[in-house]
């Protein structure tokens, strides 16, 4: 049973990057598909960018150039990068595991609350 | 993109009634599609792939039916844990997701 764990840091200032990692445990970050999702009250559900266990990615148009996601091997960890943030950046950020290989999302992990602010 | 719409945004419902949620696309999505149940402070769930698959471990009380741009996510007798709240996504490369639909108590 795969189980994800969020981390990174709770606040970042406008203009700087967000850093977040995923912790996955129960299987290998090569055997699967990942994603990066994003929840606000003024978004709602928005997915970010998806990584397969070759490494090619898909990002989300509207953040196309500033994000990147990337996987770990050595540390089973999934990890996005987000530049330039503003406000609007600030939400709950989950990772996803793709159930097989198609964009259908289980499970989630909990989610880390980010805050823009300075 | 495909955007996604859900209706209504809210129901209040009582244990044991039939709840019907409806799903709209606005390109055809084939039965690329997913319902997803979100408790408060909880990572959303996955229940329906594929229009109408049951996920494993879910309840048989959850079915999902539709193709193409129109999609149902039915609760056949809701129970004190279904009060939630209940997305659609869109599962082509750039997902996207319905607003929700939030189930609760009449």
């Amino acid at each position: 049973q795969v189980q994800l764990q969020e981390s990174g840091p709770g606040l970042v200032k406008p203009s700087e990057t967000l850093s977040l990692t995923c912790a996955v445990s129960g299987g290998s970050v090569k055997s699967y598909y990942w994603s990066w999702i994003r929840q606000s009250p003024e978004k709602g559900l928005e997915w970010i960018a998806y990584v397969d266990n070759s490494g090619t990615t898909n990002y989300n148009p509207s953040l196309k150039g500033r994000v990147t996601i990337s996987i770990d091997t050595s540390t089973n960890q999934v990890s996005l990068r987000l530049n330039s943030v503003t406000a609007a950046d600030t939400a709950v950020y989950h990772c996803a595991k793709h159930y097989w290989g198609d964009n259908y999302f289980d499970p989630w992990g909990q989610g880390i609350l980010v805050t823009v602010s300075s | 993109d495909i955007q996604m719409t859900q209706s209504p945004s809210s129901v209040s419902a009582s244990v044991g009634d039939r709840v019907t949620i409806t799903c709209r696309a606005s390109q055809d999505i084939n039965t690329w599609l997913a319902w997803y149940q979100q408790k408060p402070g909880k990572a959303p769930k996955l229940l329906i792939y594929a229009a109408s698959s049951l996920q494993s471990g879910v309840p048989s009380r959850f079915s999902g039916s539709g193709s193409g741009t129109n999609f149902t996510l039915t609760i056949s007798r809701l129970q004190p844990e279904d009060f939630a709240t209940y997305y659609c996504q869109q599962a082509s490369n750039f997902p996207t997701f319905g607003p929700g639909t939030k189930v609760d108590f009449k």
